[in-house]
C-alpha cells in the first residue's frame, strides 16, 4: 500500500508572500500530477512531471520532482488571490489509476 | 466547449432512492475514469474504461454502485438504494494518455 502525504494541510498567507507546498510517498513513482482545484469545480491539470529532479516552471509556479522520484513540492512566487485553491498531488505507481493526496488547501489573502 | 461534461450537476434524494449520473468525456478520449469525493479529502478512485471495456473497479465500489461506457462515448454512474454515506462529489475524468486526466465539473449528491 502506498501511503500519500500532502503538507501543509491548510496554508494561508498574504498577497505577495512566497510558499511551497510538499507531496510525499512512501513508494516510488512513475510520475505525477499537480492540480487544482477550486470550491464547486472538478480539478484542473497545472503539469506533469516524469523525470527524477525535473524542474518545470509555469508563470509563478515551479514544479520539482524529487531526485528519488517518491516526493514533489510546488512553489509558488508573489501569491496572488487567485491561486487561493486545493493543491492536490497525483502520483502515478506504474498502472492506469491516479492516486490523489489529501490536498492542500491554500488561501491567498488580499 | 469541448470540455468533460457531467450531469446533473446537483442531486438530492431521499435514502433509497437510485440516482444515475452521466459523463460525456472530450470527444478523442479513450480513457474514462470515476471518482469519488467527500469534504476534505482528495478524489478517490472508483473505476476506469478504455474505450467501452470496464477494467478496474475499486472496492469502493459496492454492489450498488453499477458503471457503463456502452458504446465507449459517454458513461453512466447509477446508484441503487441510496445511503447518506453516499453523499459526495461524483467526479467524471477523461483522458488520451495514461494519468493525464481532465476532469468533469462534477455531480454533487445529497442524500437526505
Amino acid at each position: 500500500t502506498q501511503l500519500l502525504e500532502q503538507s501543509p494541510q491548510f496554508l494561508s498567507i498574504q498577497e505577495g508572500e512566497n510558499l511551497t507546498v510538499y507531496c510525499n510517498s512512501s513508494s516510488v513513482f512513475s510520475s505525477l500530477q499537480w492540480y487544482r482545484q477550486e470550491p464547486g469545480e472538478g480539478p484542473v491539470l497545472l503539469v506533469t512531471v516524469v523525470t527524477g529532479g525535473e524542474v518545470k516552471k509555469l508563470k509563478r509556479l515551479t514544479f520539482q520532482f524529487g531526485d528519488a522520484r517518491k516526493d514533489s513540492s510546488l512553489h509558488i512566487t508573489a501569491a496572488q488571490p487567485g491561486d487561493t485553491g486545493l493543491y492536490l498531488c497525483a502520483p502515478n505507481f506504474g498502472n492506469e489509476k491516479l492516486t490523489f493526496g489529501t490536498g492542500t488547501r491554500l488561501t491567498i489573502i488580499p | 466547449d469541448t470540455g468533460v461534461s457531467q450531469n446533473p450537476r446537483h442531486k438530492i434524494t431521499k435514502r433509497g432512492q437510485n440516482v444515475t449520473f452521466r459523463c460525456d468525456p472530450i470527444s478523442e478520449h479513450n480513457r474514462l475514469y470515476w471518482y469519488r469525493q467527500t469534504l476534505g479529502q482528495g478524489p478517490e478512485f472508483l473505476t476506469y474504461f478504455q474505450n467501452e471495456a470496464q477494467l478496474e473497479k475499486s472496492r469502493l465500489l459496492s454492489d450498488r454502485f453499477s458503471a457503463e461506457r456502452p458504446k465507449g462515448s459517454f458513461s453512466t454512474l447509477e446508484i441503487q438504494r441510496t445511503e447518506q454515506g453516499d453523499s459526495a462529489m461524483y467526479l467524471c475524468a477523461s483522458s488520451l494518455f495514461p494519468g493525464e486526466l481532465f476532469f468533469g465539473e462534477g455531480s454533487r449528491l445529497t442524500v437526505l
